[in-house]
């Protein structure tokens, strides 16, 4: 059963635009991740927050921005999308020292043409 | 640096077979073993993870793994497949520090269960 929810779960844009992807999650956590998955299925981390806090900024190109309101919720906004954005970005949500047991959501699959 | 080896990047068994999914780690420090799957067009789901004690953990759907640490390993195994096992499966490890939601995932197997 899904409880972490993204939104939207496709979007093709073009070079230059921008983007915004939205996640909640509704399993009580207070830790949301960002990770990206490649076209090759390689997955990477790329932002943590904890109760709204930056707690890992992984090596991501500055157009890249986390947004989160409360501990619930997690967006990635990605101000003038490059060809290599495409990709699926993938939402996760654990409690702090989650032990390695992260929850996903579906994944936003962006492709820029 | 943590490192994560998945050596067989496809698996193709038959329904009712047994399967083992590899993974070898690299890590000096204490950590979090966990495995996870991914059927097409889905996010990740967690099957099992391991941390201390019994080396053999048991996970959903019927699927365990066996930690060994001299041989740096976390392999996946199931003993008989369905059909619906196709997925591509992640190994994935993190340090026991604070941060335990940075996974290191190694690259996926793809494992096709033919009916």
């Amino acid at each position: 059963e899904t409880a972490v929810f993204q939104t939207p779960n496709y979007h093709v844009t073009q070079v230059g635009n921008e983007v915004s992807f939205n996640c909640k999650q509704t399993l009580g956590h207070d830790t949301m991740y960002w990770y990206k998955q490649d076209s090759k299925k390689l997955l990477k981390i790329m932002f943590s927050y904890n109760n709204k806090q930056l707690i890992v900024n992984e090596t991501v190109p500055r157009r890249f921005s986390p947004q989160s309101s409360d501990k619930a919720h997690l967006n990635l906004r990605i101000k003038s999308v490059e060809p290599e954005d495409s990709a699926v970005y993938l939402c996760a949500s654990s409690y702090w020292g989650g032990a390695g047991q992260l929850y996903f959501g579906e994944g936003s699959k962006l492709t820029v043409l | 640096t943590q490192t994560v080896s998945q050596s067989d990047a496809h698996v193709t068994v038959f329904e009712g077979d047994s399967v083992e999914l590899r993974c070898n780690y690299s890590y000096g420090g204490s950590i979090y073993l966990s495995w996870y799957i991914q059927h097409h067009g889905h996010g990740l789901q967690f099957l099992l993870k391991y941390y201390s004690g019994n080396p053999v953990v048991q996970g959903v759907n019927g699927f365990e793994a066996e930690f060994s640490k001299s041989d740096s390993s976390f392999h996946l195994r199931k003993a008989s497949v369905h059909w619906s096992d196709s997925a591509v499966y992640f190994c994935a490890v993190s340090d026991t520090g604070a941060n335990t939601g940075k996974l290191t995932f190694g690259h996926g197997t793809i494992l096709r269960v033919h009916p």
